[in-house]
């Protein structure tokens, strides 16, 4: 299957700071990239859809102005978390849907995640 | 997306013994996802069934979607350590947007 990257792994960084998230597709064109948000034990849910070139559709409840999503390319994107407080320590994953060769239409490939403590 | 409910919310087997879970719509839904999640690892995609009564198999996994299209399953025969994880079924409501149940977390005792 295809590929996606995400960059960094994990970070712990102080409250009040701001963090970058970047997400890869790394051997296809993602036409659709989606931010998820996993708390523990907890299934993944949706922050934000973003097309490449387009401003980001955000879910209901997802702060626009403190999740940033930026979608410049048809192989990244990224997402800030500006002024980072402890309740925003979560896994976030990003996902990625385009055309492979073999895959599906609207199968989306997983990033690795990225872990975010806040301090 | 769609709602979708997952039952059991957890369960443990002994290695060897089978393993079903189940995921239920109020509303027909234009097709089923089903996807692994390792414990710390992303949410790897297993199969997509679009079919009313459709059945596929990999290995010793048999995916169902009901012929109404508001019902799906996950049967695993003969569990090993391996298929420790948590199996979300996703529903992708005619969208590309996905929704995903609340898992099924699996734990294979040796």
């Amino acid at each position: 299957g295809a590929v996606v990257s995400q960059h960094p792994s994990w970070v712990i960084c102080k409250s009040g700071t701001s963090v970058k998230i970047e997400c890869r597709s790394l051997d296809f064109q993602a036409t659709t990239m989606f931010w998820y948000r996993q708390f523990p034990k907890q299934s993944l849910m949706l922050m934000a859809t973003s097309n490449e070139g387009s401003k980001a559709t955000y879910e209901q409840g997802v702060e626009k102005d403190k999740f940033l999503i930026n979608h410049a390319s048809l192989t990244l994107s990224t997402l800030t978390v500006t002024s980072a407080h402890p309740e925003d320590s979560s896994f976030y994953i990003c996902s990625a849907r385009g055309r492979t060769s073999g895959g599906l239409w609207n199968e989306q490939f997983f990033g690795p995640g990225t872990r975010l403590t806040v301090l | 997306g769609q709602q979708v409910m997952q039952i059991p919310q957890y369960q443990h087997v002994q290695e060897g013994e089978d393993f079903t879970t189940y995921c239920n719509s109020s509303t027909t839904l234009s097709n089923i996802q089903w996807y692994k999640q390792r414990p710390g690892g992303h949410p790897v995609f297993l199969i997509q069934l679009v079919k009313s009564g459709e059945v596929k198999k990999q290995k010793r996994l048999t995916f169902q979607f009901g012929e109404a299209k508001k019902n799906s399953s996950l049967h695993i025969t003969a569990t090993q350590t391996t298929d420790v994880g948590t199996y979300f079924c996703v529903s992708g409501a005619g969208s590309y947007q996905l929704t995903f149940g609340k898992g099924t977390k699996l734990s294979v005792i040796p």
